[in-house]
């Protein structure tokens, strides 16, 4: 089975500045999606950003990019220019080919400071 | 834009209580799911239903059971609440299997506390 691991239960990152949120993952598939969901202190998940695995090309969206090492099964989450509607709860998720439903990890929580 | 609505944002209900936690989309989704999240443990798969009246296992089954009459209704049921079961519930629902890409869509959730 596979399995999603997120190292850091809590980060935080000055308004305005760089912030990398950590996920790897364990999978034998060599075809898989990865997803980066945000869920704000009102709790509805949004999605953030997916990763094809068989895309060499790194996914980026606006201000959030991701740096997906397939080797090494990672797969960061990179904000640029924080902001205060960034602090949330991150997840990364792992979803395999088929009828299949997400994995997520434990989640990072992310304040923002002033 | 893709709806999933919960019934309720927050629930109180007594143990050995039976307890229905509805959910709908709009979006004419084959998949819907449910999760549990619980502080420290991320998000758990219940049940998950992939048509009408078919419905799958997930992680922590126990307790709980799932009935979808209509492809755009899941419901969960707590057949007898207990305190281990107050938690965060999180619906969602997604496009068919094949195109995994898609990602799932949300609904607010809902707060359930059992005392």
């Amino acid at each position: 089975a596979q399995t999603v691991t997120q190292s850091q239960p809590e980060m935080s990152v000055q308004e305005a500045e760089t912030v990398t949120l950590s996920c790897t993952y364990d999978t034998s598939e060599s075809d898989y999606y990865l997803f980066w969901y945000k869920q704000p202190p009102s709790r509805q998940m949004i999605l953030v950003i997916r990763q094809e695995a068989y895309k060499q090309q790194n996914a980026t969206e606006n201000r959030f990019s991701v740096n997906f090492q397939k080797a090494a099964k990672s797969f960061s989450l990179k904000i640029s220019d924080s902001q205060l509607g960034d602090a949330a709860m991150y997840f990364c998720a792992y979803r395999s080919p088929g009828n299949t439903p997400l994995v997520f990890g434990k989640g990072t929580r992310l304040s923002v400071i002033a | 834009d893709v709806k999933v609505t919960q019934s309720s944002r927050y629930l109180v209900k007594r143990t050995g209580e039976k307890v229905f936690l509805e959910c709908v989309q709009d979006m004419d989704h084959e998949n819907m799911f449910w999760y549990r999240q619980d502080p420290g443990l991320g998000l758990r798969l219940i049940y998950f239903s992939y048509d009408v009246k078919m419905k799958e296992k997930g992680d922590i089954p126990e307790g709980y059971s799932v009935s979808r009459e209509k492809k755009e209704r899941f419901s969960l049921i707590l057949e007898s609440a207990s305190t281990n079961q107050t938690s965060m519930y999180l619906c969602a629902s997604s496009p068919p299997g094949r195109q995994a890409h898609y990602e799932q869509y949300f609904g607010p959730g809902t707060r359930l506390t059992v005392t």
